[in-house]
């Protein structure tokens, strides 16, 4: 049953758009993660949010920049968008920050042509 | 870094038959994960295990820490195993600072 809902699942875009991913659990979760999954599947943390604090940031780029409005909520926005953000984008969530089980959205595939 | 190693990078079976897939890591792994991805891109959590071995249905996890390796057989395997399995560990606590494999995608033919 899906407890982390993303949207859209699907977005096509050219080079230079911004493009906005928006997530949200149903769980009571207080941490929230949104992941890159590239071509060859390599699942890479991008951010991570605890109670609306931003914890983890992986030396992304900045075009990309996460927006978190309450604990159940992490969009990702990506601003002038490049070739290379073509990935699956998955947001996931969890009951704490270091301990027990990561439950993923369905994912956001992005192609930027 | 830490290093992730999952192999094989795929793997074919008949159905009933069982896998073995195997991950290694290139530091101690204090928090060491199973994930399962479907073939329509969702993933879940399969088995947490830093340690010792670790059963679930048809999954049996097995982790040596001392020699940073772990493997997830798959028992009877069924058409619905098809995906792919990814191998995450951390050296520390924090969920979001898990290190992926790239999966071993696995294909059961009936």
């Amino acid at each position: 049953e899906t407890a982390v809902f993303q949207t859209p699942n699907y977005h096509v875009t050219q080079v230079g758009n911004e493009v906005s991913f928006n997530c949200k659990q149903t769980l009571g979760h207080d941490t929230m993660y949104w992941y890159k999954q590239d071509s060859k599947k390599l699942l890479k943390i991008m951010f991570s949010y605890n109670n609306k604090q931003l914890i983890v940031n992986e030396t992304v780029p900045r075009r990309f920049s996460p927006q978190s409005s309450d604990k159940a909520h992490l969009n990702l926005r990506i601003k002038s968008v490049e070739p290379e953000d073509s990935a699956v984008y998955l947001c996931a969530s969890s009951w704490g920050q270091n301990t027990g089980q990561l439950y993923f959205g369905e994912g956001s595939k992005l192609t930027v042509l | 870094g830490q290093q992730v190693q999952q192999s094989p990078a795929s793997l074919v079976l008949q159905e009933g038959e069982n896998a073995e897939l195997q991950c290694n890591f290139s530091s101690t792994a204090t928090q060491l994960q199973w994930f399962y991805q479907s073939p329509g891109g969702s993933l879940v959590s399969l088995l947490s295990n830093p340690s010792g071995t670790k059963h679930t249905g048809r999954l049996t996890s097995t982790t040596v820490t001392k020699e940073r390796r772990s493997s997830l057989h798959i028992s009877s395997s069924q058409t619905t195993d098809s995906g792919t399995y990814l191998c995450a560990m951390n050296r520390g606590s924090a969920l979001g600072r898990l290190h992926f494999g790239a999966g071993t995608q696995l294909i059961v033919i009936p």
